[in-house]
């Protein structure tokens, strides 16, 4: 067990909607990250935020977008969603902006 | 961006043989990160590797970095079933920016008993 929660573990929806997928990061880390993982891509890093501020951005599409809150939980929101964007979801965390990173379990997202 | 070749892409051996997994780049690594991946699981950080040269092991892996820091291999003797997984190869992009990783596209192993 990693320490890092994901929910939800499965999330089905259509094209179109939202959906906002929840992290929360181990015990003391001040870093989150989101990773798309998908067949075509493999992981592909989205973006970091380090103790609420935005650190470091990637190829994260501008349907996306996420926020890291006071208590250090993270959310990821994917709107106008497409059949493209269904994949796994991973969070990770580290307790500072340049230690090892400790990933969830992922949210498996599929847009039908 | 660093890309990030990883080969083979599959591998499908017995119990008790020897395998290697390699990472290839045409950059030169700050550090280079290697992470296991079980199905409905999270990768699993397995080792760092920061020094041209160095040479890591974890039990019956054997984590190797080119001295020219522009690749690497993982080397598994006597696999086992309980190896079986995704085996990633990640670089990160260095200072604050650590967890900023990119990974190679993984190569799956099978380990049959």
């Amino acid at each position: 067990d990693s320490g890092v929660t994901q929910t939800p573990k499965h999330l089905i929806t259509a094209t179109g909607q939202r959906v906002t997928l929840r992290c929360s990061p181990r015990s003391g880390d001040l870093s989150v990250y989101w990773y798309q993982q998908s067949l075509d891509q493999g992981l592909q890093f989205l973006i970091q935020y380090y103790n609420g501020e935005e650190r470091a951005k990637g190829n994260i599409l501008e349907r996306f977008s996420a926020q890291q809150f006071p208590d250090l939980h993270s959310e990821l929101n994917l709107s106008s969603l497409e059949l493209g964007d269904s994949a796994l979801y991973f969070c990770a965390s580290s307790a500072t902006g340049n230690s090892p990173l400790h990933f969830g379990n992922g949210t498996r997202l599929t847009v039908t | 961006t660093q890309l990030l070749e990883q080969s083979p892409q599959f591998l499908s051996i017995q119990e008790g043989e020897n395998l290697t997994v390699y990472c290839n780049s045409s950059s030169v690594f700050s550090s280079l990160q290697w992470y296991r991946q079980e199905p409905g699981e999270g990768p699993v950080l397995l080792v760092t590797v920061v020094t041209g040269g160095e040479v890591k092991k974890l039990k019956r892996l054997t984590f190797q970095f080119g001295d020219a820091r522009k690749d690497s291999s993982l080397h598994i003797t006597a696999a086992q079933p309980g190896d079986t997984g995704l085996y990633l190869c990640a670089a990160g992009a260095g200072g604050t920016s650590y967890g900023k990783l990119t990974f190679g596209q993984g190569t799956i192993l099978t380990v049959h008993p």
